[in-house]
């Protein structure tokens, strides 16, 4: 079974600056797709990035983008220019590429990620 | 538009209970799904409904019943509720195919007295 693991239970960074986050995840699988999500205090889950593992482009969202290393098994979010509003629970997802019916994602156990002004 | 909506959004009840959680989602997606997140934040899946159809059933007890009308609904029962079901429960919905990109509901928190 696949796992995710994020080390950092908690993170802070100063208004402006850039911070990493960083996820581990262990598969057999050669194709999968990754994920990082925000979740708010008001708890909604929200997409920040995605990427898929065929692709050797890191994939990159206005100040969001990742660092994907397939051999090492790590996908860490890198947040530059970092804002009040960036602050939440970041959540590194894994979903596999064999369940061709949808499938289910597995979770980290997220990073607290607080910005001060 | 709200994409994936669910009601209640708070829910309150007493240990013994039957209560249901309901989901829709107007994004036309094929698979809708039902993950509960913990005291702890972990997040896990309960199960996936395709075309009404249930493909994944974690190892969840039975007193969770999920049903899906069609497949923009996806509700949750819970029967016999017990003081361990306390949690947030999300809906998801995606479209296969892709990177198949999950889209979650506000959640509902579930509080069992």
């Amino acid at each position: 079974a696949q796992t995710v693991t994020q080390s950092q239970p908690e993170m802070s960074v100063q208004e402006a600056e850039t911070v990493t986050l960083s996820c581990t995840y262990d598969t057999s699988e050669s194709d999968y797709y990754l994920f990082w999500y925000k979740q708010p205090p008001s708890r909604q889950m929200i997409l920040v990035i995605r990427q898929e593992a065929y692709k050797q482009q890191n994939a990159t969202e206005n100040r969001f983008s990742v660092n994907f290393q397939k051999a090492a098994k790590s996908f860490s979010l890198k947040i530059s220019d970092s804002q009040l509003g960036d602050a939440a629970m970041y959540f590194c997802a894994y979903r596999t590429d064999q369940e061709t019916s949808g499938s289910r994602l597995t979770f980290g156990e997220g990073t607290q990620l607080t910005v001060n002004p | 538009d709200t994409a994936v909506s669910q009601t209640p959004k708070y829910l309150v009840t007493q240990m013994g209970n039957d209560k249901s959680i309901k989901c829709e989602q107007n994004l036309g997606h094929d698979t809708m799904y039902w993950y509960k997140q913990d005291s702890k934040k972990f997040l896990k899946i309960m199960f996936s409904y395709n075309n009404k159809e249930l493909i994944i059933n974690e190892t969840v007890p039975n007193r969770f019943s999920p049903k899906s009308p069609d497949k923009a609904h996806l509700n949750l029962h819970i029967n016999s509720l017990e003081l361990g079901d306390s949690a947030v429960y999300f809906c998801a919905s995606s479209q296969v195919g892709g990177a198949d990109t999950q889209y979650f509901g506000p959640g509902t928190r579930l509080t069992v007295l």
